[in-house]
């Protein structure tokens, strides 16, 4: 079993949308979560940190339930502008270091 | 502020050639890494470093070295590419060891292939 797993997608849905993303990590060591966009291979930029009360900046909401071990992510008012492929990061202890581990990535399409 | 700077942004090598990427931050970063993007494989770690002096394999070493030069660089080293080692490489780093809140800072990354 893969330590990170996200649903590829693609999501694909109209502008205005609101559109959800789940995140299942198997250490339940795991210590810090992190929510990224992809645009087009270009490097991965940072959408958010998920914090273990939930969070919110602007349309975007993370939560983390720590009993299920996933992280969601929610996406209010879909623009055209959110289109692409949005990673989560889980980072786990490994030798007194935290290392971030990868899911695939969930893509989104949102059209017109 | 450059952030993190990545060179080549591209590269074609034939089997067997070696070739060096190189990366430098100017974040005053403890931790740098390595990650490799294959399409719908995620990105996957090759090798870290969580202080200068100190290098730990990843999920996929085989076939790469790393340097910690000093603080700021981190190289990747293809000592006879294959062309399983197409890919998109990207270096990042992330604050201070243990900070188990630190986010990642990317460069642009290099696409390499292989022939």
């Amino acid at each position: 079993r893969k330590e990170v797993e996200q649903d590829p997608g693609p999501f694909n849905v109209p502008e205005g949308a609101t559109v959800a993303f789940n995140c299942t990590y198997s250490n339940s060591a795991s210590q810090s979560f992190f929510w990224y966009r992809q645009d087009c291979r270009k490097e991965p930029k940072l959408l958010m940190s998920v914090y273990s009360s939930g969070n919110e900046d602007g349309r975007f909401t993370a939560q983390l339930n720590r009993a299920s071990q996933y992280i969601s992510l929610l996406i209010r008012d879909s623009k055209l502008s959110d289109s692409a492929t949005y990673l989560c990061v889980v980072n786990g202890a490994s030798g007194g270091s935290y290392i971030p581990t990868f899911g695939r990535g969930t893509s989104l399409i949102v059209h017109p | 502020n450059a952030g993190v700077t990545q060179t080549p942004k591209f590269q074609v090598l034939k089997t067997g050639q070696s070739m060096t990427l190189q990366c430098a931050q100017d974040m005053n970063h403890n931790s740098m890494y390595w990650y490799r993007q294959d399409p719908g494989m995620g990105l996957r770690l090759i090798y870290y470093s969580a202080s200068e002096g100190t290098t730990d394999k990843g999920e996929v070493p085989n076939g790469y070295n790393v340097s910690r030069l000093n603080k700021r660089e981190f190289s990747l080293r293809l000592e006879s590419a294959a062309p399983s080692q197409t890919s998109v490489y990207f270096c990042a780093s992330s604050g201070d060891r243990g900070t188990r809140g630190s986010p990642l800072h990317f460069g642009n990354g290099t696409r390499l292939t292989v022939t």
